[in-house]
């Protein structure tokens, strides 16, 4: 089974400045997609950001870019000029590429979350 | 497009008594799930389904049944409500194979609150 690891509770940031969100994850597939999602206060959940796999190269929008490493199961992200708006719980999530069995394609595997303040 | 519905947003319920979160999605979407998210916690697995007429349990199933009579509806039951179900539900919904980067993505209801007294 695999499992995601957000390693930091809250995360706190001035507006104008950088901060990086960490996720570690564990899984032996060599197939999958790993999402951020944001959580404002109204739950909602916004997708962020996605990155597929089997890409080398780091997925970006707009302000929020992704730095993914493959071999060490690594995908933190990265917002740039930190906005008040961004304020939010932001979870990492995991869904595997294989459709083993027609069961496991749309599952998602989440972290526990971080918490991102944002300082004016 | 209204994407994914999820009914009603709010509820409070007494210990005992049951209950059905409505989830309906207008994408025709093979795959629909349920989530509940408590405090400090990610969301976790409840109950999925890949098609119509077929559902399975996921992380934490105990308490719940779903059923699948149609591709836009996925409704989640609540047997017997007990103060560990007090929680936050997400309906979630995505194509059971990518198609194009959009397919990848999986889609997510508002939210239902519910708190069992």
């Amino acid at each position: 089974a695999q499992t995601v690891t957000q390693s930091q509770p809250e995360m706190s940031v001035q507006e104008a400045e950088t901060v990086t969100l960490s996720c570690t994850y564990d899984t032996s597939e060599s197939d999958y997609y790993l999402f951020w999602y944001k959580q404002p206060p109204s739950r909602q959940m916004i997708l962020v950001i996605r990155q597929e796999a089997y890409k080398q190269q780091n997925a970006t929008e707009n302000r929020f870019s992704v730095n993914f490493q493959k071999a060490a199961k690594s995908f933190s992200l990265k917002i740039s000029d930190s906005q008040l708006g961004d304020a939010a719980m932001y979870f990492c999530a995991y869904r595997s590429a294989t459709n083993a069995g027609g069961t496991s394609y749309g599952k998602l595997t989440f972290g526990q979350g971080t918490i991102l303040t944002v300082h004016p | 497009n209204a994407g994914v519905t999820q009914t009603p947003k709010f509820q409070v319920l007494k210990t005992g008594q049951s209950m059905t979160l409505q989830c309906a999605q207008d994408m025709n979407h093979e795959y629909m799930s349920w989530y509940r998210q408590d405090p400090g916690m990610g969301l976790r697995l409840i109950h999925y389904s890949v098609g119509a007429g077929i559902t399975d349990q996921g992380e934490v199933p105990n308490g719940y049944n779903v059923s699948r009579s149609t591709t836009e509806d996925f409704p989640l039951r609540l047997l017997s409500a007990a103060p560990s179900q007090t929680s936050v539900y997400f309906c979630a919904s995505s194509y059971q194979q990518g198609i194009g980067a959009s397919g990848n993505t999986i889609y997510f209801g508002e939210g239902s609150w519910l708190t069992v007294v």
